[in-house]
């Protein structure tokens, strides 16, 4: 597509419920990002993807965080037994690749309830 | 380790009166490059700039510029002559040499009165 594109754009969750939100990234960008915007705050990296390779998973703030990328193409964050602190905007980028400085695009975000 | 320092959490001004926000950051790296990006309340981030460590000329762009200084570790951002849609967040980032990311400072909330 176009630009990056990330759903649901709301979701609202019970604690303790699992969640998963998409991202579509933009077509043949094989590097791919997810950020953590809390409240007021900046932008927290979580997770890595650089084509076929194992993804960076050292920003992930918990084991009940995890993300899987398939065809190297789009991305499934998923959080489970969710917290009320889990609640944020979580922000999916793309870039040509992981070097040279290129360019990461953002999506829109989803934003993440956790009553 | 890589860090960026926003320093300014919220910034408002008046229409038309110039603005920089600043930008400070650490790393390690000989090769780096940093970034600026705008997030409006739509909330999308937007790129602005891009600047590779060897590189340290100033841009403008409209009414925008950047100043990057080695010697400081700065790269700070200047709005001239500032709109009401000017607006928003401002973040700085770096990506270091070996980094798989980004690293973002906290932001720069801008408001620009009428």
């Amino acid at each position: 597509g176009a630009g990056v594109s990330q759903s649901p754009s709301n979701k609202v969750t019970e604690k303790g419920k699992d969640v998963e939100l998409r991202c579509d990234p933009i077509s043949g960008h094989t590097a791919l990002y997810w950020y953590r915007q809390s409240l007021g705050q900046g932008l927290e990296f979580l997770i890595y993807f650089q084509g076929n390779s194992a993804p960076d998973k050292s920003g992930l703030p918990s084991d009940r965080f995890s993300a899987e990328r398939t065809g190297g193409s789009v991305s499934t964050l998923t959080i489970q037994r969710t917290q009320q602190e889990d609640s944020a905007v979580y922000l999916c980028a793309s870039s040509l690749a992981s070097t040279s400085g290129n360019v990461l695009t953002f999506g829109a975000g989803s934003r993440l309830t956790v009553l | 380790a890589q860090k960026v320092t926003q320093a300014q959490t919220e910034i408002s001004v008046v229409e038309k009166e110039d603005v920089t926000l600043d930008c400070v950051y650490e790393t390690r790296d000989t090769t780096y490059y940093l970034f600026w990006y705008k997030q409006p309340p739509s909330g999308e981030l937007v790129f602005l700039i891009r600047r590779n460590s060897f590189d340290e000329q100033n841009e403008i762009s409209g009414r925008y510029s950047w100043n990057f200084q080695k010697s400081t570790s700065s790269f700070n951002f200047t709005i001239t002559a500032s709109q009401v849609v000017d607006s928003a967040v401002y973040f700085c980032a770096l990506l270091g040499g070996g980094a798989d990311g980004l690293t973002f400072g906290k932001g720069t909330h801008l408001i620009i009165q009428p």
